[in-house]
């Protein structure tokens, strides 16, 4: 079975600072993607980026951006020039095709606070 | 266009009480979930629609139920409250399932004394 961890459960940053969220995940499938979803206080969940496992260019979303290691199972967040705005939960999560269900399997999620 | 919407935002319930915790989506997608978030934690799959009239357990199904009626609506029942069903509760919908982003609801915070 496919397990998603985030190993840091609290993070804080200053704003305009760089900070990098972890994951590790764990599959013996090839083919698969990876997301990572924010939950600001409002509790409303928000795709922040995705990354395709056959891709080897890793994502990015104007200031965020990921570290895909996939022989290492390894896919962080960076998130550049923090802004106030970006605290929040963050949540890794994993999603197996060719399933026909579309199922995520999230992890434990990681509080980010940033800091003025 | 209203996206996931989800009734009632908070409910208390007594021990053994029941209810429906309601989702709609007007994006016209096949592909609905129902998701618990317990404090802390992140979100585990209790149930989900590939369309309507077809549904399946997710990772935590017991105490609960679902039905699909309409490609819209994906309504979760809960019979005989237990305190260990507070959380909060998210449904989402999905076009797909190949990379596809999920939709999510505001939520709803249950609280069962």
């Amino acid at each position: 079975a496919q397990t998603v961890t985030q190993s840091q459960p609290e993070m804080s940053v200053q704003e305009a600072e760089t900070v990098t969220l972890s994951c590790t995940y764990d599959t013996s499938e090839n083919n698969y993607y990876l997301f990572w979803y924010k939950q600001p206080p409002s509790r409303q969940m928000i795709l922040v980026i995705r990354q395709e496992a056959y891709k080897q260019q890793n994502a990015t979303e104007n200031r965020f951006s990921v570290n895909f290691q996939k022989a290492a199972k390894s896919f962080s967040l960076k998130i550049s020039d923090s802004q106030l705005g970006d605290t929040a939960m963050y949540f890794c999560a994993f999603m197996k095709p060719p399933s026909n269900t579309g199922k995520l399997i999230f992890g434990q999620g990681t509080t980010l606070q940033v800091k003025p | 266009n209203a996206g996931v919407t989800q009734t009632p935002k908070f409910r208390i319930l007594k021990i053994g009480q029941s209810m429906t915790l309601q989702c709609a989506q007007d994006m016209n997608h096949n592909y609905m979930y129902w998701y618990r978030q317990d404090p802390g934690m992140g979100l585990k799959l209790i149930y989900y629609s590939v369309g309507a009239g077809i549904t399946d357990k997710g990772e935590v199904p017991n105490g609960y139920n679902v039905s699909r009626s309409t490609t819209e609506d994906f309504p979760l029942r809960l019979e005989l409250a237990a305190p260990s069903q507070t959380s909060v509760y998210f449904c989402a919908s999905s076009p797909g399932t190949i990379g596809h982003e999920q939709y999510f609801g505001p939520g709803t915070r249950l609280t069962v004394t």
